[in-house]
């Protein structure tokens, strides 16, 4: 299958500093990116979609302003965390896929957020 | 909105023996895939089966094989002959044309 590389894969940051999460689609262009978040022991929550060259579309819960999200180009994605708090320290992952309707989904290998 | 539901927390099988992992979802869709992922220790998400909701014959890959029940909205996952690498937690997904939603999945234990 399609490879989707997200970097860093463990970052540790001071409370009160914004962390850069790439997700990049290494063999293919991704029309659409997804940004999930999942806590200990529980599921994949979706925080937002990104289509190339538009707005994210944020779920309901998830603050924008807080969680940026850049889709610039059909390989690459970015998720900021601006102003980590503790409370942000969690695992994030994206996933990629191509065009649109009911396709399959790729995913990156994860990054896990510590906010000290 | 769909919702995914898995009732199974945790399951426990006997290494080569069968398990049967529970998935009802919620949807007024006619047209959509259903996934199952495995995602191990490592916490790579891996796609372990997928079928299309227009079929009506189940998908089988290798030893996984799913019951795709579309007028009950239930997509269980088989794993036969199991083995201690399956060890992992299993997520059930629904994908629409604008997202995917999780279950809140199962871990499967592997008892050598």
């Amino acid at each position: 299958g399609a490879v989707v590389s997200q970097h860093p894969s463990r970052v540790i940051c001071k409370s009160g500093t914004s962390v850069k999460i790439e997700c990049r689609s290494l063999d293919f262009q991704a029309t659409t990116m997804f940004w999930y978040r999942q806590f200990p022991k529980q599921s994949l929550m979706l925080m937002a979609t990104s289509n190339e060259g538009s707005k994210a579309t944020y779920e309901q819960g998830v603050e924008k302003d807080k969680f940026l999200i850049n889709h610039a180009s059909l390989t690459l994605s970015t998720l900021t965390v601006t102003s980590a708090h503790p409370e942000d320290s969690s695992f994030y992952i994206c996933s990629a896929r191509v065009g649109n309707g009911n396709t399959e989904a790729f995913f990156g290998q994860g990054t896990r957020l510590t906010v000290v | 909105a769909q919702t995914v539901t898995q009732s199974q927390p945790e399951m426990s099988v006997q290494e080569a023996e069968t398990v049967t992992l529970s998935c009802t979802y919620d949807t007024s869709e006619s047209d959509y895939y259903l996934f199952w992922y495995k995602q191990p220790p490592s916490r790579q998400m891996i796609l372990v089966i997928r079928q299309e909701a227009y079929k009506q014959q189940n998908a089988t890959e290798n030893r996984f094989s799913v019951n795709f029940q579309k007028a009950a909205k239930s997509f269980s996952l088989k794993i036969s002959d199991s083995q201690l690498g399956d060890a992992a937690m299993y997520f059930c997904a629904y994908r629409s044309r604008s997202t995917l939603t999780f279950g809140g999945g199962t871990r499967v234990l592997v008892k050598p």
